[in-house]
């Protein structure tokens, strides 16, 4: 079955405890991102990956690191949560297609982080 | 900046009823629209993604609309029933891998 997998799908830390969350496609998707999703902001992109080794940042990238070492995963590392990362994370990924028939792009079943 | 605004950001309607969801985008230079089922505590699904050279793409008992040049897409649910209960969001696609969504329609469909 075609799927994005994130892990966990819910984690509660405290403040400055560095912590990691998983992404992964099983579709050798090129594009991957990460969102956040806040009431009465939306889904708002923190990181994105158009391939192995290939990352840029989004609209809110402060506070998060990202790395693309192969092509299936894209984890989401905050190295010093703060109470302000308390949200809902999506991961999403796309494949690449000149003809831009492939822009579906396919999300994960989120990661409800809260920080203490 | 592209701004996407969903109206409204909540709807009621009794089952069987067709509805319309609005979208509209502020800069008109998009590559695509989608929209987008979110239930509570789940991701999002693809419902329908429309190139900005098309002009409306249907799938089943939905049916979305794309006008380019005046910043807005309709999504039609003919004969909604309880299971279309959800948030709606729609998301349009520029020149960079970003997607800007609306803050979405949450769609209640009594029966």
């Amino acid at each position: 079955e075609a799927q994005v997998t994130q892990n966990p799908r819910y984690l509660i830390t405290v403040t400055g405890k560095k912590l990691t969350v998983t992404c992964s496609q099983n579709m050798n998707h090129e594009y991957m991102s990460w969102y956040r999703q806040d009431p009465g902001l939306g889904l708002r992109q923190i990181y994105y990956s158009m391939n192995v080794e290939v990352t840029d940042k989004g609209d809110v990238p402060e506070g998060y690191k990202v790395s693309r070492k192969e092509k299936r995963n894209f984890p989401l590392i905050l190295e010093s949560p703060s109470p302000n990362q308390t949200s809902l994370y999506f991961c999403a990924s796309r494949a690449f297609a000149s003809d831009r028939s492939t822009d579906t792009q396919y999300f994960g079943p989120g990661t409800r982080l809260t920080v203490l | 900046k592209q701004e996407v605004t969903q109206i409204p950001a909540a709807l009621s309607v009794p089952e069987g009823e067709n509805l319309v969801l609005n979208c509209s985008f502020t800069d008109s230079a998009i590559y695509n629209l989608q929209w987008f089922r979110q239930d509570p505590g789940k991701g999002l699904t693809s419902l329908l993604l429309i190139q900005s050279s098309q002009r409306e793409q249907t799938s089943g008992r939905l049916n979305a609309s794309l006008d380019k040049s005046s910043g807005r897409s309709t999504l039609y649910i003919a004969a909604s029933q309880p299971g279309d209960s959800a948030t709606y969001l729609c998301a349009v696609k520029g020149g960079s891998e970003k997607l800007v969504f609306g803050k979405g329609t949450k769609l209640t469909v009594n029966p």
